[in-house]
């Protein structure tokens, strides 16, 4: 078992592009989160699937930020238009979806956006 | 809508000194959980401890946690801080049944110098 994959680690990107994030959660598992982790905020929620479907995106800045599950085996997060304020860890997670099970994270994408 | 609480965003410690990281929250959910992850430098963050009984220790790893719901705390405590312990500490609560997001602090920390 693998874990969590994502990429890539690091991203760097210019004012105005386009990052596209990607995860492989753990096979089996039927629920995907993402984060995004800043020193100010902490582990801040974006959005989850359950089974491929979105559940809650409540934490997504609408204009610019899109996540996506096309199969099982993994989703993207897309942020159109960088800004310098989208720097931050992005993490996905995965975990079985039961009540108070483990959250299994990744290592995370480091965007930077200059 | 939920919110976690950790006041302290750095907490240094002399080793063998004790450990106290404070988390507080709000939820609507009388059965709520709530979770200790830790965040290893270069690691994924991973689960800790969790409880969602009242009054009842909950130990793991040498640190151990009481969820008090009258005062809406889960505070970490460790009798004696090593230099292994130095990490980010995120306190982190889920409502239960039918409410499988989960919410972070702000994280906590934890630098133990010799």
């Amino acid at each position: 078992n693998a874990g969590v994959i994502q990429t890539p680690r690091h991203k760097v990107t210019g004012k105005g592009q386009e990052a596209t994030l990607w995860c492989e959660p753990i096979s089996g598992h039927s629920a995907v989160f993402w984060y995004r982790q800043t020193i100010v905020q902490g582990l801040e929620f974006l959005t989850y699937f359950r089974n491929q479907a979105p559940i809650d995106d409540s934490g997504m800045p609408k204009e610019r930020f899109s996540a996506q599950m096309p199969n099982q085996s993994h989703s993207t997060l897309k942020i159109q238009s960088t800004q310098p304020q989208d720097s931050a860890v992005y993490l996905c997670a995965s975990s079985l979806y039961r009540v108070a099970t483990e959250v299994f994270f990744g290592k995370g994408t480091r965007l930077t956006v200059v | 809508g939920d919110s976690v609480t950790q006041k302290e965003g750095l907490v240094t410690l002399t080793e063998g000194l004790p450990v106290m990281l404070n988390c507080t929250y709000q939820t609507i959910y009388s059965n709520a959980f709530l979770f200790w992850y830790v965040h290893y430098l270069n690691e994924s963050p991973r689960l800790l401890l969790k409880s969602s009984t009242d009054n009842k220790r909950t130990e793991h790893q040498g640190f151990h946690a009481t969820l008090h719901k009258s005062s809406s705390s889960f505070h970490l405590q460790k009798s004696s801080a090593q230099l292994s312990d130095s990490a980010l500490y995120y306190c982190a609560l889920s409502g239960g049944a039918g409410n499988y997001k989960y919410v972070f602090g702000a994280g906590t920390r934890l630098k133990v110098i010799a």
